[in-house]
């Protein structure tokens, strides 16, 4: 079965870091690869996706993602980060006719 | 707008009693998922359908059923709510077009579901 880790469950920064997010997943096919952003009290939103193409993906908001297929990765990035990014972060990878998503990652930025 | 709607969207409920949540959507998409989401575990996939009358188990399916009848709405119940059910619930649609718009999966608001 299809398995998504991400190894930073809370990631604290000041405004203007740089982030980085990191993703790996477990599939042994062709899989589509997302992220999405969840504010504090509200659903999931799609922030990115990769099907296929570059590998380098730009979603919204200023963050991208890049698809390393020999590492089974999908990092998400953003060169300088806002208070407004604090968020929660998931990472989630569609191989099959599910979806399965990381643990989160919980990212405050300070200001 | 994915036009996704679910109910009721807060239910507190005792222990043992059964408990149905809704999922509506307009967009007459094929896939539908119910989640649930934990802290410190993500969200997790109970159970999803690809289609009328067809349904299958997720991560996390005991102690939940689902049922589609019609396209629009899939069911998520819980036949006899436990305190491990306290949880939100998200709903999700993904639609079946071309590529870059299929595969894509849109959210509903979330059920906060209370089992005291």
């Amino acid at each position: 079965a299809q398995s998504v880790s991400q190894h930073n469950h809370h990631v604290i920064l000041s405004e203007a870091a740089s982030l980085e997010l990191g993703c790996n997943y477990s599939y042994g096919g062709t899989v589509n690869l997302f992220w999405y952003v969840q504010y504090p009290g509200q659903h999931l939103q799609l922030l990115l996706k990769y099907f296929s193409g570059d590998p380098l993906v730009k979603g919204i908001k200023g963050f991208e993602a890049e698809f390393i297929k020999s590492k089974f990765s999908f990092n998400l990035r953003k060169p300088s980060v806002q208070w407004s990014d604090t968020a929660e972060y998931f990472c989630a990878v569609n191989g099959n006719n599910d979806m399965r998503f990381g643990a989160g990652t919980r990212l405050t930025v300070k200001p | 707008d994915a036009g996704i709607t679910q109910s009721p969207r807060h239910k507190v409920t005792e222990t043992g009693t059964p408990v149905t949540l809704r999922c509506h959507q307009t967009e007459n998409h094929r896939y539908m998922y119910w989640y649930r989401q934990d802290p410190g575990h993500g969200l997790r996939l109970i159970h999803y359908s690809y289609g009328v009358k067809d349904t299958d188990k997720g991560e996390v399916s005991d102690g939940y059923s689902v049922s589609r009848s019609k396209t629009e709405d899939f069911l998520l119940t819980l036949e006899s709510a436990t305190s491990s059910q306290t949880s939100v619930y998200f709903c999700a649609i993904r639609g079946t077009g071309p590529t870059t718009a299929g595969n894509t999966i849109y959210f509903g608001e979330g059920s906060w579901l209370t089992v005291v």
